[in-house]
């Protein structure tokens, strides 16, 4: 079953815009990670964030993170074609098994 | 390239026939994943191994998916008597279990096309 909703589904920008993608998930977490996939590819692990921290950046990319609200966003600035994919939260589905929930993913555009 | 690797990479079939995918993991990985993702959703988690040792199945995986990882290093993935809802991209990932978190890397994936 999926984790929860990501939000926008689809986004399409120009280079050199900004990109914020929502994601809500549905149970309690210990951390929340964030994947890029290129067309038709593997997952690519972007960045991670534990359930105490509320922000962490990572180059152009900047994470938060609200346990209250069950919601985090990835945000990326000065944004390239070669950011063009989906992108996909993700948690933990339980501390012993390392399974991942993930999200049904964003799918971003960026036109060069 | 993140050091996990998938065979095939794509494989076509016809329904009702049986098909194997392998995944060779990251060499000192010691856990393995395997999951499913359809077009336009996010990869859901099938099974998992630690070590050899095969220790949960989603109730994805029917009675006509096995897997198997016999010595701890690559893992089958086999898909009996094959259905067109079959078709999907199975990715497989590995990861070192650590005290802390443990960061999955993950294969290409196997792109199934049931006809």
């Amino acid at each position: 079953s999926q984790q929860g909703e990501e939000d926008p589904q689809a986004l399409s920008i120009q280079e050199g815009e900004n990109a914020t993608m929502n994601c809500s998930y549905k149970t309690s977490i210990n951390n929340l990670q964030w994947y890029r996939q290129n067309s038709g590819r593997g997952l690519v692990h972007l960045i991670l964030i534990r359930s105490n921290e509320r922000e962490k950046h990572s180059g152009r990319l900047r994470v938060t993170l609200d346990t209250s609200k069950k919601s985090s966003s990835l945000l990326i600035t000065a944004s390239r074609a070669a950011d063009t994919a989906s992108y996909f939260c993700a948690t933990f589905g339980s501390s012993n098994t390392g399974k991942l929930i993930f999200g049904q993913g964003t799918t971003l555009q960026v036109k060069p | 390239d993140t050091g996990v690797s998938q065979d095939p990479r794509h494989k076509i079939t016809k329904r009702g026939q049986n098909v194997t995918f392998r995944c060779d993991p990251i060499s000192e990985h010691n856990r393995l994943y395997w999951y499913r993702q359809t077009l336009g959703q996010g990869p859901e988690f099938l099974t998992y191994f630690q070590n050899e040792a095969q220790l949960e199945k989603s109730r994805l995986l029917s009675d006509r998916f096995s897997a198997e990882r016999p010595k701890g290093s690559f893992s089958t993935l086999e898909i009996q008597r094959t259905e067109q809802g079959d078709s999907a991209m199975y990715l497989c990932a590995s990861s070192l279990l650590t005290k802390s978190y443990n960061e999955q890397f993950f294969g290409p994936g196997t792109r199934l096309t049931v006809l």
